[in-house]
């Protein structure tokens, strides 16, 4: 199992949608959870920081579920803009590092 | 304040070379992280570095390296590279070391021929 596994997508939807992206890992003893997203050929940015169950950010809600070691992103009212891949990364408790998803490219149509 | 800063952008080298990457944290901050990036993937942990002192390391060959310094910049070293080398490799910086967010520098390209 991979440690941190994201949809594959890529997601297509037009603009004004709801779209929302799964995470699952697999150290159970993780703390600290983020979202970032990575534009075409750019570094990450930080997009949100999950600490609890969840949390929003205007368009964008987070949710946590430890007991099934399961995070979402979703995002609300989509713009064009949003066209992005993002990225799932969970802390790995005891080993002092991020652990990063593949990714989910997500494209936005007018 | 400036974000993180990495040199050079972009490097291109031969088989067998050997590369050394640059990196200053942003200011205040002093723990680094060394991320590689290969096309498609998502970043994969390295290196971290946190008041000088490596933290964590991931599951790469002892042909890569790094050291942080006293102003807490970082250089990552690869020796004996080979075309799998070719990524994009990525800094980060935080205030409280490795387990918390960390904010990336614009990468350095490296292409191995």
């Amino acid at each position: 199992r991979k440690e941190v596994e994201q949809d594959p997508g890529p997601f297509n939807v037009p603009e004004g949608a709801t779209v929302a992206f799964n995470c699952t890992y697999s150290n159970s003893a993780s703390q600290s959870f983020f979202w970032y997203r990575q534009d075409c050929r750019k570094e990450p940015k930080l997009l949100m920081s999950v600490y609890s169950s969840g949390n929003e950010d205007g368009r964008f809600t987070a949710q946590l579920n430890r007991a099934s070691q399961y995070i979402s992103l979703l995002i609300r009212d989509s713009k064009l803009s949003d066209s992005a891949t993002y990225l799932c990364v969970v802390n790995w408790q005891g080993a002092q590092k991020l652990v990063f998803g593949q990714g989910t490219r997500l494209t936005i149509n007018p | 304040d400036a974000g993180v800063t990495q040199s050079p952008t972009h490097l291109i080298k031969t088989r067998g070379q050997h590369v050394t990457l640059r990196c200053s944290p942003i200011s205040g901050h002093k723990s680094v992280s060394w991320y590689q990036q290969v096309l498609g993937q998502g970043p994969q942990f390295i290196f971290q570095y946190y008041e000088k002192e490596e933290r964590g390391r991931g599951n790469f060959p002892d042909r890569f390296s790094a050291r942080q310094f006293p102003n807490y910049s970082s250089e990552l070293n690869v020796n004996a590279l080979l075309l799998g080398d070719s990524a994009l490799y990525l800094c980060a910086s935080n205030s409280r070391g490795g387990i918390y967010e960390q904010f990336f520098g614009p990468g350095t390209r490296l292409t191995v021929l």
